[in-house]
């Protein structure tokens, strides 16, 4: 899988757009982008993914550049329950459900009053 | 839908015993489920891939002797921390996945807090 980047640590203020970047520069074309966040002590939530076209559901909206080398994972109103840590992670369709994920270290957004 | 029920949500145990960690899907069927462990202040380690009705497949590091994983039935896997010590105190948490082409692929369970003492 390719491996993607991300900010260890952002800011937000309740009430803006949050918006978090990743890389993934080596990203091959048949591998998908997949958020996901973990709020303190659970597991983690799935938010969104993406192939090429930028996605949109009632919790995000992802973003995804034409080379598809980076993405930024949009909140629109974020919320102080929108804390968390946010993972991009890439991940590829073939192998069907054996196909593991692989967590890397994250963003930890803290959305402020 | 796609929902993992994970018990308990915490134990603690004595140096020495074991502990049995579940993992159901509710409304689905899941072939293959993942544990992972997390210790504080880091990302999520992959443990173990399970799949129902063969022997899990374990990451480099991971002694399958002490972690055993059961995967019986399509919705239920088990982890057993065998012989459990103050070291193996951390998140457990598992993982199935939904192999549906073009949807996401995996859900999570709340976690499992093990303390050992």
């Amino acid at each position: 899988d390719a491996k993607t980047t991300q900010p260890p640590s952002m800011d937000c203020a309740e009430g803006r757009a949050a918006n978090l970047p990743c890389n993934h520069s080596t990203i091959s074309g048949n591998e998908y982008v997949y958020w996901y966040r973990q709020i303190h002590s659970q597991g983690p939530q799935y938010i969104i993914h993406g192939l090429k076209n930028n996605e949109t559901n009632e919790m995000a909206s992802l973003i995804i550049t034409e080379d598809r080398k980076s993405s930024t994972l949009i909140l629109p109103h974020a919320t102080l329950r929108d804390t968390a840590v946010y993972y991009c992670i890439v991940r590829g369709w073939s192998g069907g459900s054996n196909y593991k994920l692989t967590f890397g270290k994250g963003t930890l957004l803290t959305v402020n009053p | 839908g796609a929902v993992v029920s994970q018990h308990p949500s915490r134990v603690i145990c004595k140096s020495g015993t074991s502990v049995k960690i579940e993992c159901r899907s509710l409304d689905f069927q899941a072939t293959t489920m993942f544990w992972y462990r997390q210790f504080p202040k880091q990302s999520l380690m992959l443990m173990a891939t399970s799949n129902e009705g063969s022997k899990a497949t374990y990451e480099q590091g991971v002694e399958k002797d002490k972690f055993l994983i059961n995967h019986a039935s399509l919705t239920l896997s088990t982890l057993t921390v065998t012989s459990a010590h103050p070291e193996d105190s951390s998140f457990y948490i598992c993982s199935a996945a939904i192999d549906r082409a073009g949807a996401y692929g995996y859900t999570f369970g709340s976690g499992t807090r093990l303390t050992v003492v």
